[in-house]
C-alpha cells in the first residue's frame, strides 16, 4: 500500500523563526493534506491542495502540491508559541475511494519563547 | 459552532470488558470515519461510513470490533472483548461527499486505556 515519510520527526525552534517540513510517497497522490493537531485534541484541517503545483496560504501558512504528485511541503513563517503541535500530512491516491486517505506519522513542533 | 462530538473522553477498563465509544458527527455530513492513533502505527483507518452503510471496515480487526450507525446522528464503535493492545485514542471525523468542502473533520478523540 501507500507509504507516506514525512520529516522531520520533530523540531525545536526559536519563536519567529520560518519552518518547513514535508512530505513523500511511493506513490501518486490526487490529493495533499495537512492537519495540526494539539495535545488532547483531535486534528484539524489547515490546508488542502487538489492541483499539481498548486500553492495554497492560510495566514502564516503555505502548502505546495508537488509536480510530481508524490510530495507536498508545508511552511510557517514567523512561528509563534501557539503553532506547537503535531503536525500531519494526508494524501488521497488517484484510484481511492473517498476513504482511502493516507496519513504520515507526524512532525511535532516546540517553538522556544 | 459545528463540530464532531465524542463520549466518553477518557475510558479506563480492565481487560476483557466490553468498551462502546459514542460519535455525534456534524449535522448534515454523509460521511463517518473512525480512526486510531497511538504512537508505534500514527493515525489508522479502522472503518468508514457513507449514508450510514458501512463502506469499509477492512482496517477494523473483525473478532472484536464492531461499528454501526444507529441513525443519522450517531456512531458507535464497540470493543468487545478489550484487550491491552487496544489502549489508544479512538477519532470519529465525518464529512460531507460532494460539498464545497468534503475532507474529514476530526471529534477530539476517546482515550481508551486497557488495563
Amino acid at each position: 500500500g501507500q507509504q507516506l515519510n514525512q520529516s522531520p520527526q520533530s523540531m525545536f525552534i526559536q519563536e519567529g523563526e520560518d519552518v518547513s517540513m514535508n512530505c513523500t510517497s511511493s506513490s501518486i497522490f490526487n490529493t495533499w493534506l495537512w492537519y495540526k493537531q494539539d495535545p488532547g485534541e483531535g486534528p484539524v484541517l489547515l490546508i488542502a491542495l487538489y492541483k499539481a503545483g498548486e500553492l495554497t496560504s492560510n495566514g502564516r501558512l503555505t502548502a505546495q502540491f508537488g509536480i510530481t504528485r508524490k510530495d507536498s511541503f508545508l511552511n510557517i513563517s514567523a512561528s509563534i508559541p501557539s503553532d506547537v503541535g503535531i503536525y500531519f500530512c494526508a494524501g488521497r491516491p488517484n484510484s481511492g475511494g473517498y476513504q482511502k486517505v493516507t496519513f504520515g506519522i507526524g512532525t511535532k513542533l516546540q517553538v522556544i519563547p | 459552532d459545528a463540530r464532531v462530538t465524542q463520549t466518553p473522553r477518557h475510558k479506563v477498563t480492565e481487560m476483557g470488558q466490553e468498551v462502546t465509544m459514542r460519535c455525534q458527527p456534524i449535522l448534515g455530513h454523509n460521511t463517518v470515519f473512525w480512526y486510531r492513533q497511538t504512537m508505534m502505527q500514527g493515525l489508522e483507518l479502522l472503518a468508514y461510513f457513507r449514508n450510514r452503510a458501512p463502506l469499509d471496515d477492512s482496517g477494523m480487526p473483525k473478532d472484536r470490533f464492531s461499528a454501526e450507525m444507529p441513525d443519522a446522528t450517531l456512531a458507535t464503535l464497540k470493543i468487545q472483548p478489550s484487550e491491552p493492545r487496544d489502549s489508544a485514542v479512538y477519532f470519529c471525523a465525518s464529512g460531507l461527499v460532494g460539498g464545497a468542502l468534503s475532507e474529514a473533520f476530526f471529534g477530539q478523540g476517546t482515550r481508551l486505556t486497557v488495563v
